[in-house]
């Protein structure tokens, strides 16, 4: 079965740092990946996705994500974080060809504490 | 354009207790699901549907009735609600059920069972 795996629960990086937030799967073939981000009482707003062709993704608000495909990896990437940035973070994957059903199976989060 | 919405925000509900959490959007898209969101588990696929008139289970259905009549609105429904259950509970839409949909979201409903 396809699994997510975030290794870190909690981040916590100074504001104007660099932040690569680490994402793992598992699954036979390459699935279609994203990133969402879930600020407090929020629901989720998706930051980006990647489906095929150049593994660096670009993504809203800042963000980037480069997928791996020897390490089975993709992770989540920012030059300068803000105060805002605060919020928890999932990698989520879905297998390809893409079921209609549009399953996604998330990653546990990773929480992002940013510090002034 | 109020995109998804839910209600309640937050519920008590005792052990046993039936109750319908509440999900509209005003997008016209025909793809909604509903997930639930426990600590260090990420979120969950219980049910989706993807038109009117058509539902099917995801990874963790049990326990929850989904129906949907319209394209706007998708209920879940808990018939006898149990400790287990206690959880955030996350409603989204989408256009179509492809990858290049991109999901939306509601604010969520935090549900506790006593």
């Amino acid at each position: 079965a396809q699994s997510v795996t975030q290794p870190d629960i909690h981040i916590t990086v100074s504001e104007g740092a660099s932040l690569e937030l680490r994402c793992n799967y598992s699954y036979g073939a390459t699935p279609y990946l994203f990133w969402y981000v879930q600020s407090p009482g929020q629901g989720l707003q998706l930051l980006l996705k990647y489906f095929s062709g150049d593994t660096l993704v670009q993504g809203i608000k800042g963000f980037e994500a480069e997928f791996k495909r020897s390490q089975s990896s993709f992770n989540l990437r920012k030059p300068s974080v803000h105060w805002s940035d605060a919020a928890e973070y999932f990698c989520a994957v879905a297998p390809q060809p893409m079921e209609y059903g549009n399953k996604l199976v998330f990653g546990a989060g990773t929480i992002l504490r940013v510090k002034s | 354009n109020a995109g998804v919405t839910q209600t309640p925000k937050f519920q008590v509900l005792k052990t046993g207790q039936s109750m319908t959490l509440q999900c509209a959007q005003d997008m016209n898209h025909e793809y909604m699901s509903w997930y639930r969101q426990d600590p260090g588990m990420g979120l969950r696929l219980i049910h989706y549907s993807v038109g009117a008139g058509i539902t099917d289970q995801g990874e963790v259905p049990n326990g929850y009735n989904v129906s949907r009549s319209t394209t706007e609105d998708f209920p879940l429904r808990l018939l006898s609600a149990a400790p287990s259950q206690t959880s955030v509970y996350f409603c989204a839409s989408s256009y179509g059920g492809g990858p290049s949909d991109t999901q939306y979201f509601g604010p969520g409903t935090r549900l506790t069972v006593l």
